[in-house]
């Protein structure tokens, strides 16, 4: 258990609407990564940050965007929901940079109607 | 830049069966190797990883995987399944801050 929790679990939004997901971590990592999951595509990187005010695009960033002022707190952002962002999103950190695997957080599934 | 195929969407196999998974990468340097399994519902779990040495590497309930570089794959294996194996699994390769997954092989079990 790498101390990774998600917020919210769940939630349904409506199309245009700003939704904020949020991971929260307890070990002071310095890398943490969103992905989005879904069927036929498995997990895509959408943002990650190498530290407080770092961060970088993934492979899928459009229609994202991310935020962290603090360590523990890694922020994404979807600034106007459209329904093909309905996914699962998954936070994962490393515990070191370099050849560390990555721990996951348990997911929020987000539906955007 | 780097990928990975996991040309197996599903695999069925009854319990107590051997199980192979496949894995090919493609990555441009020597490759991070891992695999991962999510259970339905939860997040992914890291079941064994490759960084160098041994070619062949143990991972925790009984999983082993074969790193090939002259076949770039990573082929995950299993002698005897046990139905709570049922689940998804990962094949991932790391390269330079980035982590890029397969799309997944969805195992089921068969009593």
């Amino acid at each position: 258990d790498a101390g990774i929790t998600q917020s919210p679990r769940h939630k349904v939004t409506e199309t245009g609407t700003p939704v904020t997901l949020r991971c929260h971590q307890t070990e002071n990592h310095r890398y943490m990564y969103w992905y989005r999951q879904d069927p036929g595509h498995g997990l895509r990187l959408i943002h990650y940050s190498y530290g407080v005010k770092d961060t970088d695009k993934g492979e899928v960033s459009d229609g994202y965007s991310v935020s962290r002022s603090k360590t523990e707190d890694f922020l994404l952002t979807l600034e106007s929901a459209t329904s093909s962002q309905t996914s699962v999103y998954f936070c994962a950190i490393t515990r070191e940079q370099g050849l560390s695997e990555q721990y996951f957080g348990p997911g929020t599934r987000l539906t955007v109607t | 830049a780097q990928s990975v195929t996991q040309p197996d969407i599903h695999i069925t196999v009854s319990e107590g069966a051997s199980l192979e998974l496949r894995c090919n990468y493609s990555y441009g340097a020597t490759p991070y190797l891992f695999w991962y399994v999510q259970s339905p519902g939860q997040g992914l779990q890291l079941l064994l990883k490759y960084f160098s040495g041994d070619t062949l590497v143990q991972g925790i309930k009984g999983f082993e995987a074969e790193f090939k570089r002259s076949q770039s794959s990573f082929n995950l294996r299993k002698p005897s399944v046990h139905w709570s194996d049922a689940a998804e699994y990962f094949c991932a390769v790391k390269g330079y801050q980035k982590v890029t997954f397969g799309t997944g092989t969805k195992l089921q079990v068969i009593p």
